[in-house]
């Protein structure tokens, strides 16, 4: 079963706009990590954060956890074309982190 | 590096013929995972491994076993083959508890 709840299934912005997608789970978690996945292609990890850190920066990525909401959200700010793609979130529980579950992912289109 | 390979990129099996999908990498990560990725869905875990010469179960592992007999290589195989195990399929490695590195995916239909 899928822990990982992902909201919306589906975005569709102008690009310069901001995407934010949320991730929510069900049991406590060792990490959460966020991946991207272009149309056929395998998956490209972008950020983990840690269940002890509430945010994290890369780029253009911002990751937030909330441990107590079980609750995770990925905002991109100015969004390109080349940001379009599928959006997942996956957990690491706490026996045996390396036992990634993912959620279904949302579904990211940048219009130019 | 090449980081993590697959093998094939595509086949197609008819029910109840068996393969093995490789899978390779060259980080000298400890832990190695196969997913499944069906139409619409994120990926669920068939099968993984902490090191060499230990594997496990993952969420749907049954109709595949794995073995883990160097630090490189887990290879995936179909027993006998369901058009239910029509699927892509990703190979994934990393160092415990860190990010995943995933190969390219092999796309795999069964008639």
């Amino acid at each position: 079963s899928q822990q990982g709840e992902e909201d919306p299934q589906a975005l569709s912005i102008q690009e310069g706009e901001n995407a934010t997608m949320n991730c929510s789970y069900k049991t406590s978690i060792n990490n959460l990590q966020w991946y991207r996945q272009n149309s056929g292609r395998g998956l490209v990890h972008l950020i983990l954060i840690r269940s002890n850190e509430r945010e994290k920066h890369s780029g253009r990525l911002r990751v937030t956890l909330d441990t107590s909401k079980k609750s995770s959200s990925l905002l991109i700010t100015a969004s390109r074309a080349a940001d379009t793609a599928s959006y997942f979130c996956a957990t690491g529980p706490i026996q045996g982190a390396q036992k990634l579950v993912f959620g279904q992912g949302t579904r990211l289109t940048i219009n130019p | 590096n090449a980081g993590v390979t697959q093998t094939p990129k595509f086949q197609v099996l008819k029910t109840g013929q068996s393969m093995t999908l490789q899978c390779a990498q060259d980080m000298n990560h400890e832990y190695m995972s196969w997913y499944r990725q069906d139409p619409g869905m994120g990926l669920r875990l068939i099968h993984y491994s902490v090191g060499a010469g230990i594997t496990d179960q993952g969420e749907v592992p049954n109709g595949y076993n794995v073995s883990r007999s160097t630090t490189e290589d887990f290879p995936l195989r179909l027993l006998s083959a369901a058009p239910s195990q029509t699927s892509v399929y990703f190979c994934a490695s990393s160092h415990p508890s860190n990010e995943q590195f995933f190969g390219p995916g092999t796309r795999l239909t069964v008639l």
